[in-house]
């Protein structure tokens, strides 16, 4: 089955620095990548996403890259405030073969004021 | 928006008995929900994928007949852990697939904390 692998597990930045966080797949045939912001207790909120016909997609202070030759994406936020602390999971799924996400092992973000 | 309403959110049960996690799609019909399991300062684990009207289909690892999967409706999906262990006391939470003009999403029940001792 799919297996997706996060890093870092731990970052930590200055407020108003960027913050990058990477992330490989293994099964070529995925094509569906979202990114989910996650607090203590909460239910993973999804923050962006991206498809397999697409190589980036930006929202405001959040990015997403994919490469799909190599099976790697990245989440990219700019301008990084203290409430973007927070974990950081990224996910693949196969549209129409199970359609289940698989999860990386998540990434800590710490902003510091 | 499409929302996942999950009950109990926090459950405190004693070693033996059973417990059960509901999971309700509130405004969208949910053909297919994913149950999930947190352990603390880990990631979320898929546990089994339910189908409407059909048996969940189990992940490697998971006892099917120690987390009963009840997907009866296309709007509510149960996960039931019967003789629950200290061991099982983790975060629960579903995530029913949102299928909507040739494209698909996923939209998360708030968790359900569940503590076995």
């Amino acid at each position: 089955g799919e297996n997706v692998e996060q890093h870092p597990s731990t970052l930590s930045v200055q407020e108003g620095d960027s913050a990058v966080i990477k992330c490989t797949y293994s099964d070529s045939a995925s094509n569906y990548f979202p990114w989910y912001k996650q607090e203590l207790g909460k239910r993973p909120q999804l923050i962006i996403d991206i498809r397999s016909n697409v190589g980036e997609k930006k929202d405001q202070r959040i990015a997403v890259t994919l490469n799909k030759t190599a099976k790697h994406f990245s989440l990219h936020i700019t301008e990084t405030q203290p409430e973007d602390s927070a974990v950081y999971f990224c996910a693949a799924s196969i549209r129409n073969a199970g359609n289940m996400l698989t999860f990386g092992g998540g990434t800590r973000l710490m902003v510091k004021p | 928006g499409a929302v996942v309403s999950q009950h109990p959110s926090r459950v405190i049960c004693k070693s033996g008995t059973s417990v059960k996690i509901e999971c309700r799609s509130l405004d969208f019909q949910a053909t297919t929900m994913f149950w999930y399991r947190q352990f603390p300062k880990q990631s979320l684990m898929l546990m089994a994928t339910s189908n409407e009207g059909s048996k969940a289909t189990y992940e490697q690892g998971v006892e099917k007949d120690k987390f009963l999967i009840n997907h009866a409706s296309l709007t509510l999906s149960t996960l039931t852990v019967t003789s629950a262990h200290p061991e099982d006391s983790s975060f629960y939470i579903c995530s029913a697939l949102r299928l909507k003009d040739g494209s698909y999403g996923y939209t998360f029940g708030s968790g359900t904390r569940l503590t076995v001792v």
